[in-house]
């Protein structure tokens, strides 16, 4: 079965400053790769995705992600923290065929601080 | 567009009830997962459906289960509650063409006491 290591369950940034969101995934055959956030009480919304294009993937709100196959990593960045950026980070992966396609394996996610 | 929709949105139950969640899927989509998601956490696997066929379970317990009806709305069902069966439930859907695509749901917060 896949599974995803995400390093560290807590990062803190000031606003302004470049977030870095790391991830692992434990695969030898590239999977579908995946970042979602969740905000309080609320599901999950898909922030990007990388399904074998373009190694470097932009999503929503002005995250990015870039897939590097020899490190077996999908680190999640954007440049510049705001306030509203605070929530908790899941990255998950999927087979990319075959009858778990579709099944998401996540993280145990990390938990983003925004300081003033 | 109506995202996934879920209800109830909380429930409270007793430990040995039997508990329904409900959970309606993007207009177009014809598949729906279901995971489960403790607090500090992230969400595990429960099932797939598509086009009303399980498609996929994880590992969880007989106690759990689940069906897609033919408008492609699903239910979780899940029996004999025990303490560890208080969590979030997700439910997500996707296209047919995209399974690995999935849009999820605001969630039921299941409660048993």
């Amino acid at each position: 079965a896949q599974s995803v290591t995400q390093l560290g369950s807590h990062v803190s940034v000031s606003e302004g400053a470049l977030v870095l969101l790391r991830c692992n995934y434990s695969s030898s055959v590239p999977p579908y790769l995946f970042w979602y956030v969740q905000y309080p009480n609320q599901g999950l919304q898909l922030l990007l995705k990388y399904t074998s294009a373009a190694t470097l993937v932009k999503g929503i709100n002005g995250f990015e992600a870039e897939f590097k196959k020899s490190e077996t990593s999908f680190h999640l960045t954007k440049p510049s923290a705001h306030m509203s950026d605070a929530a908790e980070y899941f990255c998950a992966v999927s087979d990319t065929g075959g009858s778990t396609l579709g099944r998401l394996y996540f993280g145990r996610g990390t938990q983003l601080t925004v300081w003033p | 567009d109506a995202g996934v929709t879920q209800s109830p949105t909380h429930l409270i139950k007793t430990r040995g009830q039997h508990v329904t969640l409900r959970c309606s899927p993007i207009s177009g989509h014809k598949s729906v997962s279901w995971y489960q998601q403790v607090l500090g956490q992230g969400p595990q696997f429960i099932f797939q459906y598509y086009e009303k066929e399980e498609r996929g379970r994880g590992n969880f317990p007989d106690r759990f289960s689940a069906r897609q009806f033919p408008n492609y709305s699903s239910e979780l069902n899940v029996n004999a509650l025990l303490l560890g069966d208080s969590a979030l439930y997700l439910c997500a859907s996707s296209p047919g063409h995209a399974l690995y695509e999935q849009y999820f749901g605001p969630g039921t917060r299941l409660t048993v006491t």
